[in-house]
């Protein structure tokens, strides 16, 4: 089973700062089958980038995704009141696929 | 308009089962694969199991800690995925989702469900 990891567990970021998120995999995976979703609580994960580098339908330009292999980046270039979240990350190239443990973007 | 709409959950005895379906509108659910994910209360997402298309065979894959108490599938021409879930634990407790994914996506969970919890206590 491939294992993701993220770092950091939480990070406490104001509007307008940027944001960068990692995601680590046991072994690698294959590029297009890396996605990252956004949670806000009490609602369904949102899928942000698929194919490691992305963009979903309707996903503003302020976020990135970049890497192969066993690592991959989320990037918030500028932080919007809305980014509070916690994002996943998740590999759907092995089964049984598996989602990262999450990182939580909190208001500093 | 895409639409996932889970139901079955509840407050179930440990031992017991429980079958949750997830009802699709909008799209070809033919076409789409189907996944099952969980969250526990407070905590992050897990990986439950998947049922691919008619065309890829219906083949279905389980979380390696779950295997043998659970089991997706799928009625096409009801437009509905299902989850079976057999000798219920406390552990088990947490809002169930189902999403699905296609090609158009690179196969990675464009909609989800709004979920259905599922509580196991005696």
């Amino acid at each position: 089973e491939i294992v993701l990891t993220q770092s950091p567990g939480t990070v406490s970021l104001s509007p307008g700062e940027r944001g960068t998120l990692s995601c680590r995999a046991s072994q690698s995976v294959g590029s297009r089958y890396l996605a990252w979703y956004q949670q806000k609580p009490g609602q369904a994960p949102r899928l942000l980038m698929y194919g490691a580098s992305n963009r979903a339908t309707g996903i503003p330009d302020r976020f990135s995704g970049s890497g192969s292999g066993t690592d991959f980046t989320l990037t918030i270039s500028r932080l919007e009141p809305e980014d509070f979240a916690v994002y996943y990350c998740h590999q759907y190239d092995t089964t049984p696929f598996t989602f990262g443990p999450g990182t939580k973007v909190d208001i500093k | 308009e895409v639409q996932l709409v889970e139901s079955g959950g509840g407050l179930v005895q440990p031992g017991g089962s429980l079958k949750l379906s997830c009802a699709a509108s909008g799209f070809t659910f033919s076409d789409s694969a189907m996944h099952w994910v969980r969250q526990a209360p407070g905590k992050g997402l897990e990986w439950v199991g998947r049922i691919k298309s008619k065309s890829d065979d219906y083949a279905t894959a389980y979380a390696a800690s779950l295997k043998g108490r659970f089991s997706v599938s799928r009625d096409d021409s009801k437009n509905t995925a299902y989850l079976q879930i057999n000798s219920l634990n406390t552990d088990d407790t947490g809002v169930y989702y189902c999403a699905r994914s296609t090609v158009t996506r690179g196969w990675a969970y464009d909609f989800w469900g709004q979920g259905t919890l599922v509580t196991v206590s005696s």
